[in-house]
């Protein structure tokens, strides 16, 4: 299947900090990425939808201004945590769909850390 | 608005017995309906996924799902559970392109 690969694994950063994670696909073109967030123990809530060369469509309750979400070409996405606090900490995973494919494939995962 | 259901939060099953695990769907379509598992810090590995055709699906890992409609079900199965099948099992549905939505997932323990 497509590889969807995303970086950093973990990063720790401190509270009031910006923190970028990229998601990039690697051996196909992702018209459209999603951003997920997972609590411990709990199922992934979906973020926000990307779309190459547009703006970010977010779902309800998910701030924009602090979730800053670029897809500027199509292999990668990045989102990025605006002056992050100990409750942004948690494990975002994104995932990418191309033009043809009806099927998301998924990174790995980043476990982010505020401390 | 489509939903995932999966009612059992834990399961355990002894190593070598078989595995079901539960899920129910609510969409007014017809869905696109996945079965992804995830090791812990992972990310999501897909097991097999329902289009449309056949409604036993055959995946990876020696899983298998079957879709009904009437139901509203598609429940994955394994015939023998392995050490290595812990982890946690999260079924989605979508309507395509449009973005997946999760159930709360169910936690596998096997137990020796």
């Amino acid at each position: 299947g497509a590889v969807v690969s995303q970086h950093p694994s973990r990063v720790i950063c401190k509270s009031g900090t910006s923190v970028k994670i990229e998601c990039r696909s690697l051996d196909f073109q992702a018209t459209t990425m999603f951003w997920y967030r997972q609590f411990p123990k709990q199922s992934l809530m979906l973020m926000a939808t990307s779309n190459e060369g547009s703006k970010a469509t977010y779902e309800q309750g998910v701030e924009k201004d602090k979730f800053l979400i670029n897809h500027a070409s199509l292999t990668l996405s990045t989102l990025t945590v605006t002056s992050a606090h100990p409750e942004d900490s948690s494990f975002y995973i994104c995932s990418a769909t191309g033009d043809t494919n009806t099927e998301a494939f998924f990174g790995q995962g980043t476990r982010l850390t505020v401390v | 608005a489509q939903s995932v259901t999966q009612p059992d939060i834990h399961i355990t099953v002894s190593e070598g017995a078989s595995l079901e695990l539960r899920c129910n769907y609510s969409y007014g379509a017809t869905p696109y309906l996945f079965w992804y598992v995830q090791s812990p810090g992972q990310g999501l590995q897909l097991l097999l996924k329902y289009f449309s055709g056949d409604t036993l699906v055959q995946g990876i890992k020696g899983f298998e799902a079957e879709f009904k409609r009437s139901q509203s079900s598609f429940n994955l199965r394994k015939p023998s559970v392995h050490w290595s099948d812990a982890a946690e099992y999260f079924c989605a549905v979508s309507s395509g392109y449009s973005t997946l939505t999760f159930g709360k997932g169910t936690m596998l323990l096997v137990s020796p």
